[in-house]
Order: C-alpha cells, then structure tokens, then sequence
C-alpha cells in the first residue's frame, strides 16, 4: 500500500451533503482506479482514469457520481447529494502507464452517510 | 461483464494447518493477482501472476495461474494467527487495465 494516499481515511456526511475523497497515486504512476466496498462484500470497480481523461467509467453509477484526475493534484471522486447507501469504503488505486502492470491499493475512505 | 468466482467464502481452521482458496472464471483473464486485506485497511497485493501455468511462491504463500487461463489457486501452508483476514482474487482480462474481484474468503486461524 506504501505511496498511495487516500484522505480523509475517515468522512461522516449527513444525507444530501457532498462527500469528496481525494487519492494521489504512486510516484511515477499515471493511471488510477477507483472501488467501492460494501460492509462484507468484494471491491467493485467504478472508474478508471489517466492524467485529464477519463478511460472507463462503466461501473460509476450514472448520477450524482463523478471523478477527475487533473493535470496537476490528486483525483478526485465527488459524490454529491449523498444517501445512506453511499455509505461505503471507497478505495483507490494506481498502476504505472506501462499495459499489464500491478496495480497497487491505498488504504481506503470510509465514507458513513448519516 | 466478466465474474470471478471464489470459494470457500470462509474458512475456520487450527494454527499449523494448511490452506487453500481457488477462484474460476467463465472468462479469461491476462493477468491474476492476490491480495490480502485487514480490517479498516486496504488490499495488500500477495502475489501476481502474469502467464498461464505460472507457479510462484511468496514466503509461505503460493499461488497459480492456470493453464485454461479461466482460475487461480492460492495455497498458504503452515498457517497462524497472523494470516487472519479476507484473501481476495483479482483478475484482468482484455476489457482495459482494470481488475474485476472474487468475493473473497475469510480467513480463522485458531491459534
């Protein structure tokens, strides 16, 4: 898990608010990922993403739902108008460009709609 | 899309004793990998494999590609305490860089 940093480690929302959650990936690693974990349950994909682009977005529910990975700073998963069942750990993760390569996990948000 | 299948979902066995959890997919996958996760923690990659009939091993952990490239095993001998935690498969197919999970298999160790 060493280098990439997910914060904040821990966010409480009331129903309606937006949560942000914020992931720098590894030194000299170009693509992330997002996955959503639900209490007992595997990591579903969500979105995947390069430097200003996003790649795949197929697993990202259609509203209220959105992420960016700008040319500079973190990526950024925004949820806005959050309800109860958002609530989640939400993981992101990093490989280099290079096709095929590890992709390595951050220790996760977890992200608890009040 | 594609799904991994992973069994046993839980496991509940005595310290010293051997362990084994396999994933199969209806798919084939370029890429397996194994990870490990702790309670409030993120997965912690095990071991990868990148070839059909891969055998590699990581301390007492060892795992396999196979050769359909449709399942993966991964073995853990000698087990203790400290190997508690849920094991999660992961594999890549041709649909993009990204990894599709199996449900994971719950891990007991009673020491």
């Amino acid at each position: 898990n060493a280098g990439v940093m997910q914060n904040p480690r821990h966010l409480v929302r009331r129903r309606g608010q937006e949560a942000r959650l914020r992931c720098s990936p590894m030194k000299g690693h170009s693509h992330v990922y997002w996955y959503r974990q639900l209490p007992e349950e595997g990591l579903k994909f969500m979105v995947y993403l390069q430097k200003e682009n996003i790649i795949d977005e197929s697993g990202m529910p259609k509203e209220r739902f959105s992420a960016e990975f700008p040319k500079e700073g973190p990526s950024i998963l925004r949820i806005q108008q959050v309800v109860r069942g958002d609530s989640a750990a939400y993981f992101c993760a990093s490989s280099p460009v290079e096709p095929g390569t590890t992709i390595y996990f951050g220790e996760g948000s977890w992200l608890t709609v009040v | 899309g594609q799904q991994l299948n992973q069994s046993p979902q839980s496991m509940f066995i005595q310290e010293g004793e051997d362990v084994s959890m396999n994933c199969t997919s209806s798919s084939i996958f370029n890429t397996w990998l194994w990870y490990k996760q702790e309670p409030g923690e993120g997965p912690v990659l095990l071991i990868a494999l990148y070839k059909a009939g891969e055998l590699t091993s990581n301390g007492r952990l060892t795992a396999q590609f196979g050769i359909t490239r449709k399942d993966s095993f991964l073995n853990i001998s000698a087990s203790i305490p400290s190997d508690v935690g849920i094991y999660f498969c992961a594999g890549r197919g041709n649909a993009g860089n990204m990894l599709t999970f199996g449900g994971g298999t719950r891990l007991m160790v009673k020491p």
